[in-house]
């Protein structure tokens, strides 16, 4: 089944304990992206990988690493966690190639963190 | 850059009733559209999407979305509401040129009562 998978699903951490929360998607496609999804902001992107060893920053980096190692996995990091990355977190993927684009975005399952 | 703006935060509609959810953009170039949905505790599921071609498009579950280019909107409607149906919905949209990008709006819960 074509999917993306992020773990963990739920997280309680503490202000300043580094953590990664981990996306893996397997469907070989080039573009991934973090968002964090907080009541009347709707979403808003963190950062994007449009393929291996290629990452950008998106609307809201700040505080926020991320990693494109290989094609398939693009995990999140947060060096040390503030109260304020208290958020539901969504990992997505599209392909890039012409013609499977219009297939549009697959969306992981999302990551509920907070932090104390 | 782009945006979007979504009218309401919450609508309430009673079992049976049209559902209407706005949704206004504001793009520099013709754009892709899309609605997602989001049930409780759940990840974002794909409504619709429009990118090319027919202006009126077709969703799953019984929606559908009209794209209008004059009043740059491309609102959400369902003749009949369920029970089911109550979650909450965002409005997206990207530059076919830089499709990658989704730019979001702020989410409308939809409250559907017996």
């Amino acid at each position: 089944e074509a999917q993306v998978t992020q773990n963990p699903r739920y997280l309680i951490t503490v202000t300043g304990k580094k953590l990664t929360v981990t996306c893996s998607q397997n469907m070989n496609h080039e573009y991934m992206s973090w968002y964090r999804q907080d009541p009347g902001l709707g979403l808003r992107q963190i950062y994007y990988s449009m393929n291996v060893e290629v990452t950008d920053k998106g609307d809201v980096p700040e505080g926020y690493k991320v990693s494109r190692k290989e094609k398939r996995n693009f995990p999140l990091i947060l060096e040390s966690p503030s109260p304020n990355q208290t958020s539901l977190y969504f990992c997505a993927s599209i392909s890039l190639q012409s013609g499977r684009r219009n297939y549009g975005y697959t969306f992981g399952s999302g990551t509920r963190l907070t932090v104390v | 850059a782009q945006s979007v703006t979504q009218l309401g935060s919450h609508v309430s509609v009673s079992e049976g009733a049209l559902v209407l959810l706005r949704c206004n953009y504001s793009s520099s170039v013709p754009p892709y559209l899309f609605w997602y949905v989001q049930y409780p505790n759940q990840g974002l599921q794909l409504l619709l999407k429009y990118t090319t071609g027919a202006t009126l498009v077709k969703g799953i579950n019984g929606f559908e979305a009209e794209f209008k280019k004059s009043e740059t909107s491309f609102h959400l409607t369902k003749p009949s509401a369920h029970m089911s149906d109550a979650a909450e919905y965002f409005c997206a949209v990207s530059d076919p040129e830089g499709f990658q990008k989704l730019v979001f709006g702020t989410g409308t819960r939809l409250l559907v009562s017996p």
